[in-house]
């Protein structure tokens, strides 16, 4: 059965670096998307991409994050600076037909 | 933003006992869907209910979507260990953004 990718599983970085999380969406699907979730709190909506560009953002996806699609497979998330308050697991997912199809997430733990 | 209210927050019982979660919130939604995370992994879809008053069966769970599209009821039938877990609903606003709730942690002990 296709899944959705996410690669490191986990990935530790000091702050002020920059991480790159990558996530490789099921072949087809259009909409893709990134969430976040803090220990111990809800999932939180960070971005939707469509058509190779960004179509909805949520107020934590500031200047710091971006998205990219390079090859037509990868689908990347980066953290320009990452703060200590960026520790969290983050989910990517891709969705046909209204159904969104998440990754098993990658754990950032920034120190 | 449209907030999801989950309760209870924590449930545990015993197998073979009946149970039921809730999602409410004030705002109408196109759709909510209920999804299953289990420890490190990502949220699994359990099922999308659309219309109001719908009412979708998976084996011993049954989904509920309130009149008003505005809440929505989880029932699980004789729990099994094998349900242990965390439930989340989410309501999908216009632009398909997934708003979730805090989830539901069930614990089910043999």
């Amino acid at each position: 059965e296709p899944e959705v990718t996410q690669t490191p599983s986990h990935q530790v970085t000091q702050m002020g670096q920059e991480v790159i999380l990558r996530c490789v969406p099921i072949s087809n699907h259009l909409y893709f998307y990134w969430y976040r979730q803090i220990l111990g709190q809800k999932v939180e909506f960070l971005v939707s991409f469509y058509n190779n560009e960004i179509s909805e953002k949520s107020e934590i996806f500031d200047d710091q994050f971006s998205v990219e699609r390079p090859d037509g497979s990868n689908f990347t998330l980066k953290i320009r600076s990452t703060k200590l308050e960026d520790s969290a697991m983050y989910f990517c997912a891709s969705q046909t037909f209204s159904i969104q199809y998440f990754g098993a997430g990658t754990r950032l733990s920034v120190l | 933003t449209q907030l999801l209210e989950q309760s209870p927050q924590f449930l545990s019982i015993q197998e073979g006992e009946n149970l039921t979660v809730y999602c409410n919130s004030s705002s109408v939604f196109s759709s909510l869907q209920w999804y299953r995370q289990e420890p490190g992994e990502g949220p699994v879809l359990l099922v999308t209910v659309v219309t109001g008053g719908e009412v979708k069966k998976l084996k011993r769970l049954t989904f509920q979507f309130g009149d008003a599209r505005k809440d929505s009821s989880l029932h699980i039938t004789a729990a099994q260990p094998g349900d242990t877990g965390l439930y989340l609903c989410a309501g999908a606003g216009p632009g398909y953004a997934l708003n979730f709730g805090k989830g539901t942690s069930l614990l089910v002990t043999p």
